[in-house]
């Protein structure tokens, strides 16, 4: 399995929106509502930002986002903080019952 | 509160065998829909999933690393332990352990993860 697309990086000011794509195939980001979206800052180990596509978990600011479309998913961030600077993958479920991770956006704040 | 840590060597030799421990608290893994998987991230590199095990004892393996790799559990003990063969230095990185749980129609993610454990694969 290839590991799903994401722009390399991404940026915006604070107070703007923006938003990473992650694009799979029919067989994970396409077939299944099952796309999680992580957030890592530097050196920490990786935070659950969004699962199932859209939901947020408990903690989780809702300035954060999922939506798909076809194999085609995203993760927006609004009102952009200086803390919100870090890499994201996106991950998902398989045809094959296995999971795969994006390569990684690395989100720079202006 | 769930927490994992992750244990295991720091330092492996080319074509050894690596065996890593993730030791957690806060749920059991023997409630159903629960599991642990494995994650690890080369130096300055993306995530790679490795593999996962369910309260069931269903196993799954990254396709590309399957061959290599065993997962186990130890409910008792809280303990999930995986094994990766014939070590390469390309295989030097983080190795992170996360929390799971599924459902019928969810898939919750990995959440919250472990600390990480940096495995270093050098002669």
């Amino acid at each position: 399995q290839s590991a799903l697309t994401q722009p390399a990086s991404v940026s915006g000011s604070p107070g703007q929106s923006i938003t990473i794509s992650c694009t799979g195939t029919s067989s994970d980001v396409g077939g299944y509502n099952y796309v999680s979206w992580y957030q890592q800052h530097l050196g920490k180990a990786p935070k659950l930002m969004i699962y199932d596509v859209s939901n947020r978990p408990s903690g989780v600011s809702n300035r954060f986002s999922g939506s798909k479309s076809g194999n085609t998913a995203s993760l927006t961030i609004s009102g952009l903080q200086a803390e919100d600077e870090a890499d994201y993958y996106c991950s998902s479920f398989t045809s094959s019952n296995t999971l795969v991770f994006g390569g990684g956006t690395k989100l720079t704040v202006l | 509160q769930i927490t994992l840590k992750e244990s295991g060597p720091t330092l492996v030799k080319p074509t050894q065998t690596l065996t890593l421990t993730c030791t957690f608290s806060g749920f059991s893994l023997t409630t159903s829909g629960v599991g642990v998987g494995w994650i690890r991230q080369p130096p300055g590199k993306a995530l790679e999933w490795l593999s996962v095990i369910y309260w069931d004892d269903d196993k799954r393996y990254s396709p590309s690393l399957k061959s290599r790799l065993t997962i186990t559990k130890d409910s008792s003990n809280n303990q999930v332990v995986l094994t990766m063969t014939n070590l390469d230095t390309v295989d030097t990185g983080t190795y992170y352990c996360a929390h799971r749980r599924v459902g019928v129609t969810s898939d919750q993610g990995f959440d919250p993860w472990g600390q990480g454990t940096l495995v270093t694969v050098s002669s």
